[in-house]
């Protein structure tokens, strides 16, 4: 059982670069979770899907897209990324009400 | 609007003593509240619910309504507990898991 899978692990980008960050569960889980992790900050929920075909705006989602492909996969999309993009990104999967389970996180860095 | 409060961003302690994590929410609902771990440079993983009222690693943890808080506790800190705890509340309709900023825990020998 894999859980929830992120790629890449690892991503330097340049500024005004885009990229999309792959996230797969196979819990059959309904919702998923997009967040970033920052020092002092916690994590913070960027965009959310409740269950397939439907997504929502998080805490801070300016800068970011996403799109729930189908009711395994949530891919995070930055079209234009900034240096203030850098950080840890991590999916997470959870049953409603449920704890959530999460991948083991994405480092990007925007150079 | 829910959110949970982790006032210590660090708690450093020797091998053997007692460990309290602290964390508080606010929401005007029943919340559902859970401890995650992360080890260094590792996925967060679920360490308690509080509704199933259950003991891993040695830790627990007691939901007071009245305080609203839900602090981790554990009577004997091992250097393997070293790592980063986040306290997260998920509650409504939704169900978004809402998390503290975190405490680093640090066990030292």
């Amino acid at each position: 059982n894999a859980g929830v899978t992120q790629t890449p692990k690892f991503q330097v980008l340049k500024t005004g670069q885009s990229m999309t960050l792959q996230c797969a569960q196979d819990m059959n889980h309904n919702s998923m979770y997009w967040y970033r992790q920052d020092p002092g900050m916690g994590l913070r929920l960027i965009y959310y899907s409740a269950s397939e075909g439907t997504t929502d705006k998080g805490e801070v989602p300016n800068g970011y897209n996403v799109s729930r492909l189908n009711k395994r996969e949530f891919s995070l999309r930055l079209e234009s990324a900034a240096p203030s993009q850098t950080s840890v990104y991590f999916c997470a999967s959870s049953l409603t009400g449920q704890g959530a389970f999460f991948g083991q996180g994405t480092r990007l860095t925007v150079v | 609007a829910q959110r949970v409060t982790q006032p210590e961003k660090l708690l450093s302690v020797f091998k053997g003593a007692p460990v309290e994590l602290k964390c508080n929410y606010s929401y005007s609902g029943s919340p559902e509240l859970f401890w995650y771990v992360q080890y260094s440079r590792q996925r967060l993983q679920l360490l308690l619910r509080h509704i199933s009222r259950e003991s891993i690693k040695g830790f627990t943890a007691d939901l007071n309504k009245g305080e609203t808080s839900f602090h981790l506790k554990k009577p004997f800190a091992q250097e393997e507990d070293s790592a980063m705890y986040y306290c997260a509340l998920s509650s409504g309709g939704s169900y978004i898991p809402t998390f503290g900023r975190g405490t680093s825990l640090i066990v030292h020998p």
